[in-house]
């Protein structure tokens, strides 16, 4: 079957930095996406990752690794604004592009 | 680009009556897909399309549930007859085979049946 795990919430202090990890379990693979939802609103693209390896944008990092079936979300820097549930979310078939299974989300919260 | 845009943002219905959701893509996207959110089950894909034609409705609840694509740039997403059950964000969202930015989803709309 189909599995994505990450974890329900972390918390953290603003100027820190936070890891959200993302496990995953597909019958196939073709590639990884976070995304970025705060309460209310739609998801809005962070990362993806298709190869093995560090992706870096600005102070988000997303790092993967196929043969773990492991990716997470490098959150450095850490501001208010960040303070939202961040979805990962595996691309799991070739011949069906774009059918995105999601994870339950990470809420993060950054405290002063 | 106004991006994915859909209406109503909010709707209220009560239980048994049809209710329609609409979704214009972002001109150009060749994907279209709608999913629904709720707080037990998260993010789940009802339907896609690939140039208007369904691809995948194996996430659709039930016979109450249907979606059309007529043209390139309108899709919809029919709920008749509702049920409290159906209340949930649904999000429409499009997307361009190649591109490596995934999906740009619409705004969504609360649906709450009463």
């Amino acid at each position: 079957g189909q599995n994505i795990d990450q974890p329900t919430e972390m918390t953290a202090t603003e100027g820190a930095i936070v890891q959200i990890n993302c496990t995953y379990q597909t019958s196939g693979f073709n590639g990884l996406f976070w995304y970025q939802q705060h309460a209310g609103e739609a998801p809005t693209f962070l990362s993806y990752n298709v190869l093995d390896g560090l992706e870096e944008k600005g102070r988000f990092s997303s790092f993967l690794s196929r043969s773990k079936g492991y990716s997470y979300l490098l959150l450095k820097e850490l501001q208010m604004k960040d303070s939202a549930s961040y979805l990962c979310a595996v691309s799991p078939t070739t011949d069906s592009w774009g059918k995105l299974q999601f994870g339950a989300g990470t809420q993060v919260v950054v405290t002063p | 680009d106004a991006g994915v845009i859909q209406s109503p943002r909010h709707e209220v219905t009560e239980m048994g009556q049809e209710v329609t959701l609409r979704c214009k893509p972002i001109s150009g996207h060749d994907y279209l897909f709608w999913y629904r959110q709720t707080m037990m089950r998260g993010l789940e894909l009802l339907i896609y399309f690939n140039n208007n034609v369904p691809i995948d409705d194996s996430g659709m609840p039930e016979d109450r549930f249907s979606a059309k694509m007529p043209n390139a740039s309108f899709s919809t997403l029919k709920i008749q007859p509702s049920e409290p059950r159906d209340s949930a964000v649904y999000f429409c969202a499009s997307s361009l085979k190649g591109e490596d930015y995934g999906y740009t989803f619409g705004s969504g709309t609360r649906l709450t049946v009463v």
